[in-house]
């Protein structure tokens, strides 16, 4: 079974700081990993998309990595700013269009 | 932002009763996915769907029904609500193109308490 897996739960950084979100899988056999960012009581918001035969995503300040063979994702975001806090999810699909979610790191960006 | 719209947003209910949620799609999509979202379980698949009256079940499904008699209707029912049923429910779309499966974009949820 997939077990996905996301570490830190919670981080705090100052405005302006490099944000570094991990996130590991346990079955390398995937189609793509997605993240997410949801903010407080509302729903969940697509950022990136990583297909398996891609290494990277690139969005304005983001950027995702994908290692399948280590099962390993990392978003990056750059200069981060307080509009950046939220909970950042992701999440791997493998057979079956199914989506397996790690439990969200909640970031805090302290102006 | 995609076009997926919830009903009710909010519910409260009691134990027993029968509740349906809606979900509502604009964007033509093949693919249609309901989950839960609890605190210390993250979000977990329910039920499926592939294509109109074809679905399928999730990690989650024990107490959950769902149907799909056309493209963009995608209605979750719990026949009789238990306490544990409380949590928040997302619906979920997406497409398969070219052998890539997309994105799934998300709804804005129902939040649902079970008294």
């Amino acid at each position: 079974k997939q077990e996905v897996t996301q570490i830190p739960a919670a981080l705090s950084v100052p405005e302006g700081e490099n944000l570094v979100l991990n996130c590991s899988f346990t079955d390398s056999a995937i189609y793509n990993l997605q993240w997410f960012r949801q903010d407080p009581g509302k729903g969940l918001t697509s950022l990136l998309l990583i297909q398996s035969s891609q290494r990277e995503q690139t969005s304005g300040r983001l950027n995702a990595s994908l290692d399948k063979s280590s099962g390993r994702s990392t978003l990056y975001i750059a200069a981060s700013q307080p509009g950046d806090s939220a909970t950042y999810l992701c999440a791997v699909m493998a057979a079956g269009n199914k989506l397996t979610f790690g439990g969200g790191t909640r970031v805090l960006v302290k102006p | 932002d995609a076009g997926i719209t919830q009903s009710p947003r909010h519910k409260v209910t009691e134990t027993g009763t029968p509740v349906t949620l809606r979900c509502h799609q604009t964007e033509n999509h093949r693919y249609m996915y309901w989950y839960r979202q609890d605190p210390g379980h993250g979000l977990r698949l329910i039920h499926y769907s592939y294509g109109v009256k074809d679905t399928d079940k999730g990690e989650v499904s024990d107490g959950y029904s769902v149907s799909r008699s056309k493209t963009e209707d995608f209605l979750l029912t719990l026949e009789s609500a238990t306490s544990s049923q409380t949590s928040v429910y997302f619906c979920a779309i997406s497409e398969l193109m070219q052998s890539s499966y997309n994105e799934q974009f998300f709804g804005p949820g129902t939040r649902l308490t079970v008294l």
